[in-house]
């Protein structure tokens, strides 16, 4: 199965700044990933597919990038709203996989 | 827009089963593939199993398969999940997901449950 590693564990910031979040695949996942938000005590939301499109409804300061095996989920000018844990998530190979997430925390 | 409301979980013994079950609405449930996602309390997402809007295929990953049967029923706009033999290690939310349409939607996932905590213990 294709192991995806994302880092940082943690990520703490302040409203305003950039968030760059990575995710690494153990193989090549071309270009289908996700990354997914999930707020403390709710179900995960799909913000980008297939590296760089986003899901509706989700603010053009969340951009994704990357190809192959590494990734990156960038969040410019975080708002409140958007301290969360990130989840990557391929589709490449089955069985479908997630990156243990990365928790961005207000600093 | 659509909801997934999750049931059926609770405490359960170590070998005993349980059903779990996913009530769609707002969308066309036939049209849509759908998944099991879990999460053990504290921990990342695991994905579990996926079947297909006709239910006419299913895959799961190896840790429970023999165990777990995902099923549908499009009259009902129903998901399930029966967990057979169940272990410690299962305790967790599961949810159901919604997967996307299309070539370059397929396999992510776009709507999810609320989740139902199941937790195995003796």
């Amino acid at each position: 199965e294709i192991v995806l590693t994302q880092s940082p564990a943690t990520l703490s910031l302040s409203p305003g700044e950039r968030a760059t979040l990575s995710c690494r695949a153990s193989q090549s996942v071309g270009s289908t990933l996700a990354w997914y938000q999930q707020k403390r005590g709710q179900a995960p939301r799909l913000v980008i597919y297939d590296t760089l499109t986003r899901a509706p409804g989700i603010p053009a300061r969340f951009s994704g990038s990357g190809s192959g095996t590494h990734f990156t989920l960038t969040i410019n000018n975080l708002e409140p709203e958007d301290f969360a844990v990130y989840y990557c998530q391929q589709r490449s190979n089955w069985p479908l996989t997630f990156g243990g997430g990365t928790k961005v925390e207000v600093k | 827009q659509g909801e997934l409301v999750e049931s059926g979980g609770g405490v359960v013994q170590p070998g005993r089963s349980v059903r779990l079950a996913c009530v769609a609405s707002g969308f066309t449930f036939r049209d849509y593939a759908m998944n099991w996602v879990r999460q053990a309390p504290g921990k990342g997402l695991e994905w579990v199993a996926v079947i297909s809007s006709d239910g006419g295929n299913e895959y799961s990953i190896d840790s429970v398969r023999g165990r777990f049967t995902i099923s549908r029923d499009n009259s009902k706009n129903t998901l399930f999940l029966q967990m057979n033999s169940l272990r410690p290690e299962d305790t967790a939310i599961y949810y159901c997901a919604r997967e996307g349409r299309g070539a370059s939607a397929a396999n992510y996932l776009d709507y999810w449950g609320r989740g139902t905590l199941v937790t195995v213990s003796s």
